[in-house]
């Protein structure tokens, strides 16, 4: 799987959008770009994944650059239960084993 | 989605005793699940495998003796950490999907392991 980077912590207004950046740049052009996220002390949650193209669903929204070298999860109207740790997550299929790097800790405040 | 339940949540156990951990895919059928460890301030990380019918496939560093995975069922797969220490005090997860690409894993609640 490809390496991940991400900012290790994000700060965010309740009812702003929330933007979270993640660099990989050596992701193959068979791996898909998954987010999930953790709150405290909780499973992981899955958000959204994509591969080329941006996707949106009903919890965010996943910007990818042309190079699939970088992407962007946008929570839209962020609210104080999207603070959490997020994961972005570059592999083949999300149903297989992952493998995390630190994430990025949002804290959305009043 | 589908729905991943992992049971106990919490439990704490006596040092050198053996706690059974139990995770179940309630509305599908998993040939593989996934075990993870996390330790405070730290992220997920993999220990092992469950693959149904076979063994487990252990990361390295992870001791097979120690922590036994059976997945006898299609929809259960038990973790048993053996002998506990407290060094083994975490937050154990495990995670269920369909294998194959453009797929998404479905984590269980966690089960938070004290040894004392």
């Amino acid at each position: 799987d490809a390496k991940t980077t991400q900012p290790p912590s994000m700060d965010c207004a309740e009812g702003r959008a929330a933007n979270l950046p993640c660099n990989h740049s050596t992701i193959s052009g068979n791996e898909y770009v998954y987010w999930y996220r953790q709150i405290h002390s909780q499973g992981p949650q899955y958000i959204i994944h994509g591969l080329k193209n941006n996707e949106t669903n009903e919890m965010a929204s996943l910007i990818i650059t042309e190079d699939r070298k970088s992407s962007t999860l946008i929570l839209p109207h962020a609210t104080l239960r999207d603070t959490a740790v997020y994961y972005c997550i570059a592999v083949t299929g999300g149903g297989n084993k992952l493998t995390f790097g630190t994430g990025t800790q949002l804290k959305v405040e009043l | 989605g589908a729905v991943v339940s992992q049971h106990p949540s919490r439990v704490i156990c006596k040092s050198g005793t053996s706690v059974k951990i139990e995770c179940r895919s309630l509305d599908f059928q998993a040939t593989t699940m996934f075990w993870y460890r996390q330790f405070p301030k730290q992220s997920l990380m993999l220990m092992a495998t469950s693959n149904e019918g076979s063994k487990a496939t252990y990361e390295q560093g992870v001791e097979k003796d120690k922590f036994l995975i059976n997945h006898a069922s299609l929809t259960l797969s038990t973790l048993t950490v053996t002998s506990a220490h407290p060094e083994d005090s975490s937050f154990y997860i495990c995670s269920a999907g369909s294998a194959g690409p453009n797929t998404e894993a479905f984590f269980g609640q966690g089960t938070r392991l004290t040894v004392v």
